[in-house]
């Protein structure tokens, strides 16, 4: 299997705190993880790519002080919404691949974070 | 740059009725080709793919077909299931700075009436 999980499912906090989500891999090392946010009845935007070890590359218009993504290991990385406003409000989704796999193309995605900030 | 257009939804059918969603894609070189399904309250998951021009990609009765010529990978069902309600979603895959991206289409809302 390929199953990759995120923590909170769902978080409420008050504008100006920070959030930090995880996503983890849990059967198999991820070389690579992906965030995505998903406006409500929209496509899936991907937000930046890491790779373990260092730092993530920010798609464009992708504020990288605001969403700051840590990739310390290859089951674990984190994003986290400083400072958050409400318009940060969304669905937040984490994806993994693995080098060391025979599809390493293929994504595996994370059940999502809903985040509301009010 | 790399595309990728989907029919727009939402789309209702029956139980037990005929399934396609079309989609296309504009991409340099040649891409894999993905669907995904999003259910309710939850993430993506993988439905099938394909990687190279004529390749057929199935899973769970759900089959689509690799058509270089006319740059299109439609998603197809004989026969869904109220179980089959859920957003599906097209992609494909490019290299950029060294790591797979994925390009989605808008994702095609389906439900299915018992």
């Amino acid at each position: 299997g390929a199953v990759v999980s995120q923590h909170p499912s769902r978080v409420i906090c008050k504008s100006g705190t920070s959030v930090k989500i995880e996503c983890r891999s849990l059967d198999f090392q991820a070389t690579t993880m992906f965030w995505y946010r998903q406006f409500p009845k929209q496509s899936l935007m991907l937000m930046a790519t890491s790779n373990e070890g260092s730092k993530a590359t920010y798609e464009q218009g992708v504020e990288k002080d605001k969403f700051l993504i840590n990739h310390a290991s290859l089951t674990l990385s984190t994003l986290t919404v400083t400072s958050a406003h409400p318009e940060d409000s969304s669905f937040y989704i984490c994806s993994a691949s693995s080098l060391h796999r025979q599809d390493q193309e293929t994504q595996y995605f994370g059940p999502g974070t809903r985040l509301l900030v009010l | 740059g790399d595309s990728v257009t989907q029919m727009e939804g939402p789309v209702t059918l029956s139980e037990e009725a005929f399934l396609t969603i079309n989609c296309t894609y504009t991409a340099t070189g040649y891409p894999s080709l993905f669907w995904y399904v999003q259910y309710p309250g939850e993430g993506l998951q993988l439905l099938l793919k394909a990687t190279k021009a004529d390749d057929k990609g199935s899973n769970k009765g759900f089959e689509a077909t690799y058509r270089k010529e006319t740059t299109s990978f439609h998603l197809e069902k004989g026969s869904v299931q109220v179980s089959d309600s859920a957003v599906y979603f097209c992609a494909l895959s490019k290299t950029q700075g060294g790591s797979e991206k994925l390009v989605f289409g808008k994702g095609t809302k389906l439900t299915v009436n018992p």
